[in-house]
């Protein structure tokens, strides 16, 4: 069976630090990732996505970055956190495309 | 570019009436996109419900449906009798090619009195 691991569970930063959140998809070979986000109160938006290793298209700008260092693991990153920056950080994966996505437990980031 | 709209919520319904959460979508880069329902009980992560890819055909789990109806470019979700595990968050999408990217309705809170 597959399993979706997302690290931290929550964190709470401060305004201009680094940030580094990821992501471990088990048990799929070469599957689809994505980074979705979701501010308080607002919608989900898919932030990246990554076919295969080594590649990832951004789909929203927020000052944010994605890498996919290996198969089965996505990192989403900053070097300066903004306060817009908060919310909920989802990570899913499929199997081809327009296949429904499965997502992760999630990570909860509070900017202060 | 695409979007979902969505029954704004919170829904209040007592337990084992109907229930009906609209969803209308507009896609800009693909005449018949995927459409889902996706859910969120409490505590628990994004899960999807159900999905139907073929425009006019029905999909269906736990007791909910949604028909995707092309010419109103809707897409509602409906139970017949709503039990109190049914309170959750439900969130309407469409999937698009580019990108292989879902969009969000921005969720409907549904409590089911007992």
């Amino acid at each position: 069976a597959q399993t979706i691991h997302q690290w931290p569970v929550a964190e709470i930063k401060a305004v201009g630090s680094p940030l580094s959140l990821g992501c471990t998809i088990k048990g799929k070979s070469s599957p689809n990732l994505y980074w979705y986000w979701q501010a308080t109160g607002g919608t989900l938006q898919q932030l990246f996505y990554s076919i295969t290793v080594g590649q990832v298209e951004s789909v929203v700008q927020l000052n944010l970055s994605a890498s996919r260092p290996k198969d089965d693991q996505f990192i989403l990153s900053t070097e300066k956190l903004l306060l817009s920056h908060s919310g909920f950080y989802l990570c899913a994966w499929s199997q081809g495309a327009l296949a429904e996505q499965f997502f992760g437990p999630g990570t909860r980031l509070t900017v202060l | 570019g695409d979007s979902v709209t969505q029954t704004e919520g919170p829904v209040t319904v007592s337990e084992s009436e109907s229930l009906i959460i609209n969803c209308t979508y507009s896609a800009t880069s693909i005449a018949y996109p995927n459409l889902f329902w996706y859910v969120r009980y409490p505590g628990e992560g994004l899960q999807l419900l159900l999905k139907v890819i073929t425009a006019g055909q029905k999909g269906s789990s736990r007791g909910f449906e949604a028909t995707y109806n092309k010419e109103t470019t809707s897409f509602h979700l409906q139970k017949a009798s709503v039990q109190e595990s049914d309170s959750a968050v439900y969130y309407c999408a469409l999937g698009e090619g580019m990108g292989y990217k879902l969009t969000f309705g921005t969720g409907t809170s549904l409590l089911v009195d007992p």
